[in-house]
């Protein structure tokens, strides 16, 4: 089946610091998804990127949808403790009512 | 925005046994889906629920295994049958509607002894 690969698998940071890890596919998706999940929850959405080359924010958090629509990045700045948790990039092959392709996971340690 | 509640959260189940998960949306949505996280990996899709119809499973997941339900457009439910150790994992339900992206259930926690 399709694969997302994301790195990195796992970061700590010192507070303050900002954060960027990403995403490689080498498929063509149509939609860039960003989860966060923190233990015992479901994945919550951060960010939905539609098109190629797009760039959204949300508060603290930056995301970019590659111009090959094959990757995409998210960046946090200035980390803060809730930040921790773990990050799931997800791609759409087809239209919105297609299931999601996961990447393996960022695991974020935030040191105050 | 829609929220799913899923239950049971936890359970500890007797090998050989089942468990039904439950779903429960508090809208109307078009599409529903479960996955399986086992423990520090990925979501992985089991299948798609379909409303009014047999559910459309993907590779290595089995009806007589799996076997979902999916009576109306809030509800659905994922049944863990003749269950081993190998089946403990997090078992999430997601939900997708126009007007949202894929939203999430908390998810359920099993453990097989």
């Amino acid at each position: 089946g399709q694969q997302l690969n994301q790195s990195p698998q796992s970061m700590f940071i010192q507070e303050g610091e900002d954060v960027s890890m990403n995403c490689t596919s080498s498929s063509i998706f149509n939609t860039w998804l960003w989860y966060k999940q923190d233990p015992g929850e479901g994945p919550v959405l951060l960010i939905a990127l539609y098109k190629a080359g797009e760039l959204t924010s949300n508060g603290r958090l930056t995301a970019q949808f590659g111009i090959t629509r094959k990757d995409s990045f998210l960046n946090i700045s200035a980390s803060i403790p809730s930040d921790v948790g773990i990050y799931f990039c997800a791609g759409q092959l087809g239209v919105g009512n297609t299931p999601l392709v996961f990447g393996k996971g960022t695991r974020l340690s935030v040191i105050a | 925005s829609a929220v799913i509640s899923q239950k049971p959260s936890r359970d500890i189940c007797q090998r050989g046994t089942s468990l039904t998960i439950q779903c429960q949306v508090d809208s109307q949505v078009t599409m529903m889906f479960w996955y399986r996280q086992q423990p520090g990996q990925s979501l992985t899709l089991i299948a798609t629920a379909n409303q009014g119809s047999e559910a459309t499973y993907e590779s290595g997941f089995v009806i007589d295994k799996f076997p979902i339900s999916r009576p109306n457009l809030t509800f659905s439910t994922l049944t863990v049958s003749n269950m081993s150790p190998e089946d403990s994992s997090i078992y999430l339900c997601s939900a997708w509607s126009p007007y949202s992206e894929a939203f999430f259930g908390q998810g359920t926690r099993l453990t097989v002894v």
